[in-house]
């Protein structure tokens, strides 16, 4: 069956440190995939979008890469701050898009 | 702000009733996606419609129904409600782009009793 997982539920980081999230994937053959940002309690915010002929997309301070060959994707927040905790979700799909389980990412001052 | 609306933001009703969520997508938006955030399963996919249109299915309850109207705005109905549909329910929309990023409402939070 199709499986997303998202490393550790977990990630603690100092300011202006590099977050580094993994995405890994089985049962799938995506043509992209995206990521997310959820806070408590509110709607996911679509952060990126990447294409299975795209090694590499950044927007700002982030930067996800896509390796179809090992089915990953990592997920890069550089010169983190406080306001990027939160957690992160990579989703797969057309239509039906499948969430992994998230990371939820703080980032202490 | 996404520009979706879903109402209510909460609501807390008994075991066995019936309710119904109310989401209007961003405008020009065809599409509307529904899921259910639960502690232990996480964001799941529920159903899609599109332009009115029943369009994919996930792992939605037979008790759970929904439907598109004229206007766009979609609805969700969930009966004979147990305790554990108790979770967030979302609603998301989203326009032409052949990727399909989708664009999420602030939810509903639903409390069975």
């Amino acid at each position: 069956s199709q499986k997303i997982e998202q490393n550790s539920e977990a990630l603690n980081i100092q300011e202006g440190k590099t977050a580094t999230l993994t995405c890994n994937y089985t049962n799938y053959s995506p043509a992209y995939l995206q990521w997310y940002r959820q806070d408590p309690g509110r709607g996911p915010v679509f952060l990126l979008l990447i294409r299975e002929n795209e090694k590499e997309k950044r927007k700002e301070r982030l930067k996800v890469t896509f390796d179809t060959t090992l089915k990953q994707s990592l997920f890069h927040i550089t010169a983190s701050q406080p306001a990027d905790s939160a957690t992160y979700l990579c989703a797969l799909g057309d239509y039906k898009l499948s969430f992994g389980a998230g990371t939820t990412v703080t980032v202490r001052a | 702000d996404s520009g979706v609306t879903q109402t209510p933001k909460h609501l807390i009703t008994a075991t066995g009733q019936r309710v119904t969520l109310r989401c209007s997508p961003r405008s020009g938006d065809l599409s509307v996606y529904w899921y259910q955030q639960s502690l232990d399963q996480g964001l799941q996919f529920l159903i899609q419609y599109y332009n009115g249109e029943e369009r994919a299915k996930g792992n939605i309850l037979e008790r759970f129904s929904a439907q598109q109207f004229p206007d766009l705005h979609s609805e969700l109905n969930l009966s004979s409600l147990e305790l554990g549909d108790s979770a967030l329910y979302f609603c998301a929309s989203s326009g032409a782009s052949t990727y399909n990023e989708q664009f999420f409402g602030p939810g509903t939070r639903l409390t069975v009793l």
